[in-house]
């Protein structure tokens, strides 16, 4: 059964760089996409991009010039960097494993419980 | 951006009766070379992180009890929950895969009246 967990440091100063990882049991990192999703408190869940199983990112639009995700196989960890973060940026951080149905792989099926970063100084 | 638009924000059931959620996208999300709509629904309770029910707006994830279902096509959609049980309290959220950025609905708390 695959586990998923998140860690890092829960707070972060404005115009810091934000850096959380991801540690994934029961099975390889390499084997799937992975996505980082936030829910900032009180606000609707934002997908913030995802890696695929070559090591390509595709990251939301919004985000793409501070964000960096990226895989260390040696420690079957994923990783992601978010740099000048503002109060925008507080919020609980998943990484969530994409599952393959159909031969498609847009499907979020095994979260970690999150892991919550506030920005303030 | 593809806005998900969820009514209603919160819902009161019985146990046992039928809970109803909808999904409004504001473009469709109805692929046509495959006919797929690019649409799936998660149950988060509290605590703990959202976990995938729904896939192609009707495809029941593996495990997922059958009073879950979804239906719709190209910009509206429905969760139903046929007989609502207690363990199905929580907020219910539909996604887009469709275009990037994929975005998420506003969510729908649903209780126990």
């Amino acid at each position: 059964q695959v586990q998923v967990q998140e860690s890092g440091p829960g707070l972060v100063k404005p115009s810091e760089t934000l850096s959380l990882t991801c540690t994934v049991s029961g099975g390889s990192v390499s084997s799937n996409y992975w996505s980082w999703i936030r829910q900032p408190p009180g606000k609707r869940m934002q997908w913030i991009g995802y890696i695929d199983n070559r090591g390509s990112t595709n990251i939301n639009p919004s985000l793409k010039s501070r964000v960096t995700i990226s895989v260390d196989t040696s420690k079957n960890q994923l990783s992601l960097n978010l740099n000048s973060v503002t109060a925008a940026d507080t919020a609980v951080y998943h990484c969530a494993r994409h599952g393959a149905r159909d031969g498609y792989n847009y499907f979020f099926d095994h979260w970690g419980q999150g892991t919550l970063v506030t920005v303030s100084s | 951006d593809l806005v998900m638009t969820q009514s209603p924000d919160s819902l009161a059931v019985s146990l046992g009766e039928r809970a109803t959620i909808n999904c409004k996208s504001s473009q469709s999300v109805l692929y046509g070379p495959n006919n797929r709509n690019y649409l799936g629904w998660f149950q988060q309770k509290p605590g703990q992180p959202p976990k995938l029910l729904i896939y192609w707006a009707s495809t029941r994830e593996y495990g997922v009890p059958d009073r879950f279902s979804g239906s719709g096509s190209g910009t509206d959609f429905t969760l139903t929950i046929s007989s609502l049980q207690a363990e199905d309290v929580a907020v219910y959220y539909c996604q887009q895969y469709y275009s990037n950025p994929w975005t998420f609905g506003q969510g729908t708390k649903v209780e126990i009246k």
